[in-house]
């Protein structure tokens, strides 16, 4: 596609359920972000996937968070036992891969954890 | 670790000034800097990528500066609109494994008519 495509744009779930998160990046990016923006927050990094390599987990805030990337294309964040700290928006950005790549970002997802 | 810091954290200017936004960053080990805007409850939308070898790019009434060795980025806006009105993020890319994004937390501007 034109662009990095997320769904869904919002979702509200009660507290104690799974939420999937799903990212679209652009047609022959080879890396994937996750970020996490909370309100009045700057964004924070949470994984980052590049081609075939292991992917790099380190800001995943907890256990309960994971994500996957299949055919090194679509992603799918999932929080499992969602909190209502994980209320926030969710943006997952694509890059080609090279060093001097820059990034395109979705237009995020909002959770709300009630 | 790298730190990123946005000067100032808010902005309001009358319409049809010129600005300048402020980033500074502390590990110069970088392969390139990006500016963004962020409108309220949107997405990122990416102005202006500096690679670590340039020193500016320009895109319309943008102009973005790099000063790799002293860690600093300059985005200017000339001419000043309100639908210029957003918060700007900078961003720079390490060239350290992991590759990820370190934002700064943004200017918010206000631009009045």
């Amino acid at each position: 596609g034109a662009g990095v495509s997320q769904s869904p744009s919002n979702k509200v779930t009660e507290k104690g359920k799974d939420v999937e998160l799903r990212c679209d990046p652009i047609s022959g990016h080879t890396a994937l972000y996750w970020y996490r923006q909370s309100l009045g927050q700057g964004l924070e990094f949470l994984i980052y996937f590049q081609g075939n390599s292991a992917p790099d987990k380190s800001g995943l805030p907890s256990d309960r968070f994971s994500a996957e990337r299949t055919g090194g294309s679509v992603s799918t964040l999932t929080i499992q036992r969602t909190q209502q700290e994980d209320s926030a928006v969710y943006l997952c950005a694509s890059s080609w891969g090279g060093q001097g790549a820059g990034y395109t970002f979705g237009s995020g997802t909002r959770l709300t954890v009630v | 670790k790298q730190e990123v810091t946005q000067i100032p954290a808010a902005l309001s200017v009358p319409e049809g000034e010129n600005l300048v936004l402020n980033c500074s960053f502390t590990d110069s080990a970088i392969y390139n800097l990006q500016w963004f805007r962020q409108d309220p409850g949107k997405g990122l939308t990416s102005l202006l990528l500096i690679q670590s070898s340039q020193r500016e790019q320009t895109s319309g009434r943008l102009n973005a500066s790099l000063d790799k060795s002293s860690g600093r980025s300059t985005l200017y806006i000339a001419a000043s609109q309100p639908g210029d009105s957003a918060t700007y993020l900078c961003a720079v890319r390490h060239n350290n494994a992991g590759n990820m994004l370190t934002f700064g937390g943004g200017t918010r501007l206000m631009v009045k008519p």
